[in-house]
């Protein structure tokens, strides 16, 4: 079974600063692929940035990167320069196994103070 | 580009009524689709997936159940809701043509149940 733990419910940030949200996970699949969704107060899953678990290099997606170590099985997201619109709530989510189910954290609400 | 619909965006139902949410994607074909459930303040359980017409997996044992009648079309339904069927749910679709097979969610219809 796979296992996504988020361990900070929530996280203060100023203004153009840069955050990293904590993210690490179990499974015993050699092959899964590891997600950041951010969900904004209006419900939508916004998917902002994907890590395979055979990539040898960290993603990155504009102000977004994910620091993947896969021997401590962490995959934390980076935010960079962080903006008023980037409060939300963030989650991991796993995808391993047959049939691309995704797991999910629990999330991280993050404040970004002005 | 690809769209995906849910319908309605809020409902208010009385305990032991049905229920009927709606699901439609547009611009791709043959999705994967997917129902999940997000009680308040919590993450995502999957409920449903679908990897064809009328094909169905659950998840979660529970009094819901799902239909794909046509290909873009998911729909999650109940004879008789109860109180702890509140909450958040989201449809997602993904491709199997994608490596990454990202999931992608849509508004999301906000149920509650008195």
């Amino acid at each position: 079974a796979q296992k996504i733990t988020q361990t900070q419910p929530g996280m203060f940030v100023q203004e153009k600063e840069a955050v990293t949200l904590d993210c690490t996970y179990d499974t015993s699949d050699p092959s899964y692929g590891l997600f950041w969704y951010k969900q904004p107060s209006s419900g939508e899953m916004i998917f902002l940035i994907y890590q395979g678990s055979y990539d040898q290099q960290n993603a990155t997606e504009g102000r977004y990167s994910l620091n993947f170590q896969k021997a401590r099985k962490s995959a934390n997201l980076v935010i960079s320069a962080s903006q008023l619109g980037d409060s939300a709530m963030y989650f991991c989510a796993m995808s391993a196994g047959a049939g691309n189910m995704l797991t999910f954290g629990g999330g991280t609400r993050l404040m970004v103070k002005p | 580009s690809q769209t995906i619909h849910q319908w309605p965006a809020t409902l208010v139902q009385p305990v032991g009524s049905p229920l009927s949410l709606e699901c439609t994607v547009e611009g791709t074909s043959n999705p994967n689709l997917y129902w999940y459930r997000q009680a308040a303040g919590r993450g995502l359980q999957l409920l449903f997936y679908s990897v064809g017409i009328g094909q169905i997996s659950s998840e979660v044992p529970q009094n819901l159940s799902a239909s794909r009648p046509q290909d873009r079309q998911f729909i999650l339904s109940s004879k008789k809701l109860l109180l702890s069927d509140s909450g958040f749910y989201l449809c997602a679709w993904s491709l199997e043509t994608d490596p990454q097979e990202t999931q992608y969610f849509g508004p999301g219809t906000r149920l509650l149940v008195l």
